[in-house]
């Protein structure tokens, strides 16, 4: 069955810290991977995606995820927090030519100063 | 450039009422997602209208049912509602010319079944 797993429910990390968020996925054909953000009363952004080639892809607000076919996951990782990175964030999968995702629960991401 | 708009923002409805919420895409975009934000859980796909029919659908039933109009705007309607249809429901859209993976989402609709 394909679906995408977030461990982790609620994360807490101070300001200037670095952060990862865990994703692990089950998808039978190849894996197109997204990462989207989720601040409250706002619709879900796109923080970054991973079709092929490079593992390590960029995306925006200094975020960047780490495609591991081996352990089926899509992390995703920055150096150094922000407190205005306080949101709901989502890992979703999905195929190539088609806009239907496949969602994990969320973390919620917690910033203190 | 206005990005994808939905409405109304929120909505309160009883048991076996029916509601229409709707949805205009970002400019230039021709395809309409809607998908389903349950409390405390990811949003889950209905189905998709492209070139006013629906092209995809998830896992949900006959109650679930959408339009597309000619301007690509979007609506989903569901009948004979239930508690469980109390969620936050999202559209997104994109340009099918062009597949990037990049769908934009709206703010949603809170829709609210007492």
């Amino acid at each position: 069955a394909q679906s995408v797993t977030q461990p982790d429910i609620h994360i807490t990390v101070s300001e200037g810290a670095s952060l990862e968020l865990r994703c692990n996925y089950s998808y039978g054909a190849t894996p197109y991977l997204f990462w989207y953000v989720q601040s409250p009363g706002q619709g879900l952004q796109l923080l970054l995606k991973y079709f092929s080639g490079d593992t390590l892809v960029q995306g925006i607000k200094g975020f960047e995820a780490e495609f591991k076919r081996s352990q089926s996951s899509f992390n995703l990782r920055k150096p150094s927090v922000h407190w205005s990175d306080a949101a709901e964030y989502f890992c979703a999968v999905g195929a190539r030519n088609t806009d239907k995702l496949i969602f994990g629960t969320g973390t919620r991401l917690q910033v203190f100063p | 450039d206005a990005g994808v708009t939905q409405s109304p923002t929120h909505l309160i409805k009883t048991r076996g009422q029916q509601v229409t919420l709707r949805c205009s895409p970002k400019s230039g975009h021709d395809t309409v997602s809607w998908y389903q934000q349950a409390l405390g859980q990811g949003p889950q796909f209905i189905f998709q209208y492209y070139e006013e029919e629906e092209r995809q659908r998830g896992n949900f039933p006959d109650r679930f049912s959408g339009h597309q109009f000619p301007n690509y705007s979007s609506e989903l309607n569901v009948n004979a509602l239930l508690l469980g249809d109390s969620a936050l429901y999202l559209c997104a859209s994109s340009f099918a010319g062009l597949w990037e993976g990049t769908q934009y989402f709206g703010p949603g609709t809170r829709l609210t079944v007492l």
